[in-house]
């Protein structure tokens, strides 16, 4: 089982629609999560981060975490053909020094 | 942006040659990283330091290794360069422990 997993997509979405990103995770323990958007031939940017259960937002992202569940998502509202990226989910370990581990990543493609 | 120079941007080599990355930040965090990037994998750690002469292997570090001399570089070597270790290499920092990587541009590497 990979620690980190993510739908590899592509996610089509209509411009203007909410575009959901889902990723799950196996260290019960994890204390941090992050999301990374990465336009292609381009390095990962880091979007939002997330430490506590619920909902944080920022601008038309939010990103929801259950830990209880064990996932992680990212809402993107009001997308734009400019969200068109693959996003990759990051998560921090329950212990000892801080090795990010990604998923493989979600391709978002917005259609006009 | 993060201060995040790696170098060289791109490289092509002759199987079984040494080749050696270098990563050079201006942030003075504590923890650097080797990840490398192949489709369908996402980011996968090869390496990483937690501090000078602090170094500890990642997932997938079998003909990697690594050294830190100084807090602002971090250098990755193939000593004997494969096929298989083609592929984008991106060098991250972060500040401590569960607080969020930032990204060099990319090393793209063939060997042929």
């Amino acid at each position: 089982q990979k620690e980190v997993e993510q739908n590899s997509g592509p996610l089509s979405v209509p411009e203007g629609a909410i575009a959901s990103l889902n990723c799950t995770y196996s260290d019960r323990g994890s204390q941090s999560f992050f999301w990374y958007r990465q336009y292609s031939g381009k390095s990962p940017e880091l979007i939002m981060f997330i430490y506590s259960n619920g909902d944080k937002e920022d601008g038309r992202f939010t990103a929801q975490l259950n830990k209880a569940s064990q996932y992680v998502s990212l809402l993107i509202r009001d997308s734009q053909p400019s969200d068109s990226a693959t996003y990759l989910c990051a998560v921090g370990p329950s212990s000892g020094y801080n090795k990010l581990i990604f998923g493989a990543g979600t391709r978002l493609a917005v259609h006009p | 942006d993060a201060g995040i120079t790696q170098s060289p941007r791109h490289k092509v080599t002759e199987t079984g040659t040494p080749v050696t990355l270098r990563c050079h930040q201006t942030e003075n965090h504590r923890y650097m990283y080797w990840y490398r990037q192949d489709p369908g994998h996402g980011l996968r750690l090869i390496h990483y330091s937690y501090g000078v002469k602090d170094t500890d292997k990642g997932e997938v570090s079998d003909g990697y290794s690594v050294s830190r001399s100084k807090t602002e570089d971090f250098l990755l070597t193939l000593e004997s360069a494969t096929s298989s270790q083609t592929s984008v290499y991106f060098c991250a920092i972060t500040a401590g422990t569960n607080t969020e990587a930032f990204f060099g541009q990319g090393t793209r590497l063939t060997v042929v």
